[in-house]
């Protein structure tokens, strides 16, 4: 069955560029959750919605990044006038609860992001 | 969410199993267990969780020590393809931003 997809999966911007980058999750999944992987660490939270309700962005690392997720599907995060230490994959994930509790999290395959 | 310790590697031989460490001694009665892996250039995958019971499904086995400070995941039979990066971690079950806080994992490095 169809996963959470994501797109572009590679994404080169020179620096001061703006860039979009778009996720889509499984079908009926309330849950969405963006990370950022640097290069070998381990994914960082950036952001969370339920729905179309941004409940959760105390991950994002300057307000030149903006999540949104307007009809509580496909959502996009934005990276405004990227920087070199913006550099990293950015991964999606969804899943079915209205808590996220025990539900487990779907991940797409991320998107990576060269800035230079 | 408490926080884990897990080795930076590990090797393990094709068919043999491969058992992954992780101290979490400051974990609290209400945080599960959760692993997850990582392989090159994929998302992270779900593979097991649990509270305090030892855990078995079609990937793998979670045994949590009777403290809960401690669990080992076991892949009973390692191939190539279990190569990956394993995360391990703890967690509140309930809350309506349940963010998966990741440390630096253990890669397992499956060889013939």
């Amino acid at each position: 069955g169809a996963g959470v997809s994501q797109s572009p999966r590679y994404k080169v911007a020179k620096r001061g560029q703006d860039v979009a980058l778009r996720c889509d999750p499984i079908s009926g999944h309330v849950s969405l959750f963006w990370y950022q992987q640097a290069l070998g660490q381990g994914p960082e939270f950036l952001t969370y919605f339920q729905n179309e309700a941004q409940l959760d962005k105390s991950g994002l690392p300057s307000d030149r990044f903006f999540a949104e997720r307007p009809e509580g599907s496909v959502s996009t995060l934005k990276i405004q006038r990227t920087q070199q230490e913006d550099s990293a994959v950015y991964l999606c994930a969804s899943n079915q609860g209205r808590t996220g509790s025990l539900v487990t999290q779907y991940f797409g395959p991320g998107t990576r992001l060269t800035v230079l | 969410d408490a926080k884990t310790t897990q080795p930076p590697s590990m090797d393990c031989a094709e068919g043999r199993a491969a058992n992954l460490p992780c101290n979490h001694s400051t974990i609290s009665g209400n945080e599960y267990v959760y692993w997850y892996r990582q392989i090159h250039s994929q998302g992270p995958q779900y593979i097991i969780h649990g509270l305090k019971n030892n855990e078995t499904n079609e990937m793998a086995s979670l045994i949590i020590t009777e403290d809960r400070k401690s669990s080992t995941l076991i892949l009973p039979h390692a191939t190539l393809r279990d190569t990956a990066v394993y995360y391990c971690i703890v967690r509140v079950s309930t809350g309506t931003a349940s963010k998966l806080t990741f440390g630096t994992g253990t890669r397992l490095q499956v060889t013939l």
